[in-house]
């Protein structure tokens, strides 16, 4: 099976824009979950979406948005960048199994806020 | 509120040496543990997982078991190799939850 793939790797945007980032999860995988990393803060969660619901949340500010299509690909919106949002963006996506339920990561989206 | 202590890196060994990196957690109920692996400039890769008290998870000759008692899930290794160098995270899940709760990684740096 193919892994969880996330598109762009990187990027660069000015403060003030606003970006989109895509993230197609393995197949069969329902759940995508999205974290921003960064040197100061970790990793941290952003969002969980679970059949075109998000599911939960953390506590970022509203800028951060995101969205599930039906085939569960997933995309994060950001709105009016700041320089802080420069990080490592991850998205993993999950399945339950018997053994209960792991993420797996893609190779994540770096972006730079100049 | 549920949380995950690692302790601070960077670690440096020698090759072959024993590895230990500890991990403990604050939480309500049953979670599952994993480690996480990271590589420069990757993302996060599943190295192991419990899924509760007592299991054991393995993977590529690293090791930790679930103990509730002592909420830890320590790492361990018997001889690191200089691929091992990489970051390495705790985390604690609930399911159905979508969130993973991460410590702070522990930077191992292995010398040949």
């Amino acid at each position: 099976k193919a892994g969880v793939t996330q598109t762009p790797r990187y990027l660069i945007k000015t403060r003030g824009q606003q970006v989109t980032l895509s993230c197609s999860p393995i197949s069969g995988h329902r759940s995508v979950s999205w974290y921003q990393q960064t040197p100061g803060q970790g990793l941290q969660f952003l969002f969980e979406y679970f059949s075109e619901t998000q599911r939960n949340k953390g506590n970022f500010p509203g800028r951060f948005s995101g969205r599930q299509f039906s085939n569960s690909r997933s995309e994060m919106n950001v709105s009016t960048l700041e320089l802080g949002d420069s990080a490592l963006y991850l998205c993993a996506s999950s399945s339950k199994t018997d053994r209960g339920e792991t993420q797996y990561f893609g190779p994540g989206t770096r972006l730079l806020v100049l | 509120g549920n949380s995950v202590t690692q302790m601070e890196g960077p670690v440096t060994l020698s090759e072959e040496a024993f590895l230990t990196i500890n991990c403990t957690y604050t939480a309500t109920g049953y979670p599952s543990l994993f480690w996480y692996v990271q590589y420069p400039g990757e993302g996060l890769q599943l190295l192991l997982k419990a899924t509760k008290a007592d299991d054991k998870g393995s993977n590529k000759g690293f090791e930790a078991t679930y103990r509730k008692e002592t909420t830890s899930f320590h790492l361990e290794k018997g001889s690191v190799q200089v691929s091992d160098s990489a970051v390495y995270f705790c985390a604690l899940y609930y399911n159905q939850g979508g969130k993973l709760i991460f410590g702070q990684g522990t930077e191992l740096s292995v010398k040949p």
